[in-house]
């Protein structure tokens, strides 16, 4: 099974703070990692796909970078709408999976 | 406007069964893969079941293999989620996704609440 470690569970920050997650999956996954941001009482939203691709219309203050096993996700300058729950999510089929999506435990950001 | 509209969750008790539906639009159903991913209360994110486009291929996690049923009807653009022998731990917001390139989950929808208890 590949897990993913996500860490840290929980940050708070003051705003135009620089913030970074991890995501570290226990076997390489080339670049198959994903980020989504969920905000209280919301549905997920996509925020980087392919570990380092900003989706279309997500501001630019968002990045992620890595490949193989440690991915990093990054709020260049933190904004109070940020407030939210981030998770890592990777996709494998490696056996005896013939498809799998594993998501990370989330990193709850608060603002200080 | 791409949308996902579920539907069906509710309380039911230990041993039970439920029916999700989601509903699509804005989109060319019949040309997506689609996923169901839950989550459970004050927890994080689960993928639950996978189904190609033509429904032809069909996975599922460990924790629903053999009590859950993923299914499609592309002339009605909509997506279901058979529960049989319902548990506690089945408790959670069942979200119906979209898959899109590089394996990614957009758009969820709103999610449905499925309770399981007595």
């Amino acid at each position: 099974d590949i897990q993913m470690t996500q860490s840290p569970s929980s940050l708070s920050a003051s705003v135009g703070d620089r913030v970074t997650i991890t995501c570290q999956a226990s076997q390489d996954i080339s670049n198959y990692l994903n980020w989504y941001q969920q905000k209280p009482g919301k549905a997920p939203k996509l925020l980087i796909y392919d570990a380092s691709n900003l989706e279309t219309g997500v501001p630019s203050r968002f990045s992620g970078s890595g490949s193989g096993t440690d991915f990093t996700f990054t709020i260049s300058s933190l904004q109070p709408e940020d407030i939210a729950t981030y998770y890592c999510q990777q996709y494998d089929n490696l056996p005896p999976y013939l498809l799998r999506f594993t998501f990370g435990g989330g990193t709850k950001v608060e603002i200080k | 406007e791409v949308q996902l509209v579920e539907s069906g969750g509710g309380l039911v008790q230990p041993g039970g069964s439920l029916r999700l539906s989601c509903a699509a639009s804005g989109f060319t159903f019949s040309s997506y893969e689609m996923n169901w991913v839950r989550q459970a209360p004050g927890k994080g994110l689960e993928w639950v079941s996978y189904i190609s486009s033509s429904g032809s291929t069909i996975y599922y996690a460990d924790s629903v293999k053999g009590r859950f049923t993923i299914s499609r009807d592309n002339a009605k653009n909509s997506l279901y989620l058979q529960m049989n022998s319902l548990r506690a731990e089945d408790t959670a917001v069942y979200y119906c996704v979209r898959e899109m390139v590089y394996w990614t989950f957009d758009p969820w929808g709103q999610g449905t609440l499925v309770t399981v208890s007595s």
